[in-house]
C-alpha cells in the first residue's frame, strides 16, 4: 500500500532554532501534501496545504513566516519551523494525496517536536 | 463553522462488536473517513466511504453512512485487545483538494 514517510520522528532543541521536517510519498507521486498539528490528546488540525511547483495554503490563524513549507519535488514537501519557541512544541503530521484518482490521504508516522 | 463530533470515549469487552459514532455537518462533504491512532503514532487509515454509499463492510470493520441525518458509525466486530486506541472520524470537503476535518477522537479501550 501507499507509504509516507516522515523525518525527524523526534526532536528536541532549544529556543530560538530552526526545524526543518521533511515529508516524503515513498510509492507514488503526491501533487498535494498537507501538514497538520496535534496537541496532547487533541484533534489533528490542519495547518497548511502543500502544492507541488507552488506557494503552500495556510489555515487561518497560521503564521506563514513562522511554518515555511516548501514542496520542491512530486514526493518531497518540507515543513521549517522557524525560531521555534516552547509554545511550538507538538505533534506534526503530513499527509499526501496521489497525483492521480480519487482519496484517501495517507499519513506519516508523525514528528514529535519539543522545544526547551 | 464546519464540525466532526465524536464521543471522547467508549469501552467494551474484549470479543464484543464495537460502535463508534460521529456527526458531521458539511452536507456537502464527498468522502468520510475513519483512523486509528496508537499511542506516540501517526494515523493509520482504516477504511473510508463516499458519500453516496450508505454501507462499506471490511473484513471486521462495517461503515455505515446515514446522509439525511449526517451521521457516520463504525463498527468493529470481535473486538480485540490489539484494537485498542484513538479513532477519528474525518471529512473531506470539495472534491478532495482540500485538508481533512477531525473530530477529536473516541478512545476506545478494551475490558479484557
Amino acid at each position: 500500500g501507499a507509504v509516507v514517510s516522515q523525518h525527524p520522528s523526534w526532536v528536541i532543541c532549544k529556543s530560538g532554532t530552526s526545524v526543518k521536517i521533511e515529508c516524503r510519498s515513498l510509492d507514488f507521486q503526491a501533487t498535494t501534501m498537507f501538514w497538520y498539528r496535534q496537541f496532547p490528546k487533541q484533534s489533528l488540525m490542519l495547518m497548511a496545504t502543500s502544492n507541488e511547483g507552488s506557494k503552500a495554503t495556510y489555515e487561518q490563524g497560521v503564521e506563514k513566516d513562522k511554518f515555511l513549507i516548501n514542496h520542491a519535488s512530486l514526493t518531497l514537501s518540507t515543513l521549517t519551523v522557524t525560531s521555534a519557541h516552547p509554545e511550538d512544541s507538538s505533534f506534526y503530521i503530513c499527509s499526501a494525496k496521489r497525483m492521480t484518482g480519487s482519496q484517501p490521504q495517507h499519513f506519516g508516522d508523525g514528528t514529535r517536536l519539543s522545544i526547551l | 463553522g464546519e464540525d466532526v463530533e465524536q464521543s471522547l470515549f467508549l469501552s467494551v469487552r474484549e470479543g464484543d462488536s464495537s460502535v463508534i459514532n460521529c456527526t458531521y455537518t458539511d452536507s456537502s462533504s464527498t468522502y468520510l473517513y475513519w483512523y486509528k491512532q496508537e499511542p506516540g503514532a501517526g494515523l493509520q487509515l482504516l477504511t473510508y466511504i463516499f458519500s453516496n454509499m450508505d454501507m462499506k463492510q471490511d473484513q471486521r470493520l462495517t461503515v455505515l453512512l446515514n446522509k439525511k441525518d449526517k451521521h457516520l458509525s463504525l463498527r468493529i466486530a470481535d473486538t480485540q485487545t490489539g484494537d485498542s486506541a484513538i479513532y477519528f472520524c474525518a471529512e473531506n470537503r470539495g472534491g478532495g483538494a482540500d485538508g481533512l476535518t477531525f473530530g477529536k477522537g473516541t478512545h476506545l479501550i478494551i475490558q479484557p
